[in-house]
């Protein structure tokens, strides 16, 4: 079965400096990797996904995630933090159930909290 | 991008009333939604998975005679928390799923908070 660790519970920085968010899955075939962001009382937004195609995955809001197979990683990147990314953070993998249906396993979050 | 629709956003209900949630894929056809519960400062908690035309499948420890899940249509989910008490009381969000190959997003509606009183 597939499992995801996101590696920080919370994540401190402060504006204008880079953001590194960790992420490792486990998984017996060759996953498929999200990264949503949750706003206080809001729902989930894509911020990106890997399916097999280009290693290093750009998102949105220069966000950007690299596969990593050897260490089975997904860490979420971004150059320049900015007061708007302060949010919750989670790193998703997606499993096969039956019947080409997919179930998606979520990781615990990182908060991410930003620094004037 | 593909939208998900989630109805209402807010509900406050008294303790042993049913409330109904509908969450509507906008612009593509969802074979698949997925309902989840989230605690505050927690992650999501699967409840229960909702394929169109067939019965939900349940997580673990979920009753699913209490969150009664119908997915009459390929747009249309809807949860009901019957009986609801104050413990039910949680941010419920759905999501749905494009069909097809794998690795397909998930888009997500924007929760509804539930407040049982």
């Amino acid at each position: 079965a597939q499992s995801v660790t996101q590696l920080d519970s919370h994540v401190s920085v402060s504006e204008g400096t880079p953001v590194l968010l960790r992420c490792n899955y486990s998984s017996s075939y060759s996953p498929s990797l999200f990264w949503y962001v949750q706003h206080p009382n809001k729902g989930l937004q894509l911020l990106l996904k890997y399916t097999s195609a280009a290693t290093l995955v750009k998102g949105i809001n220069g966000f950007e995630a690299e596969f990593k197979k050897s260490e089975t990683s997904f860490h979420l990147t971004k150059p320049s933090a900015h007061m708007s990314d302060a949010a919750e953070y989670f790193c998703v993998v997606s499993d096969y159930m039956i019947k080409g249906t997919y179930k998606y396993i979520f990781g615990t979050g990182t908060r991410l909290k930003v620094l004037a | 991008g593909a939208v998900v629709s989630q109805h209402p956003s807010w509900v406050i209900c008294k303790s042993g009333t049913s409330v109904k949630i509908e969450c509507r894929s906008l612009d593509f056809q969802a074979t698949t939604m997925f309902w989840y519960r989230q605690f505050p400062k927690q992650s999501l908690m699967l409840m229960a998975t909702s394929n169109e035309g067939s019965k939900a499948t349940y997580e673990q420890g979920v009753e699913k005679d209490k969150f009664l899940i119908n997915h009459a249509s390929l747009t249309l989910s809807t949860l009901t928390v019957t009986s609801a008490h104050p413990e039910d009381s949680s941010f419920y969000i759905c999501s749905a799923s494009t069909p097809g190959a794998p690795g397909n997003t998930i888009y997500f509606g924007e929760g509804s908070w539930l407040t049982v009183v």
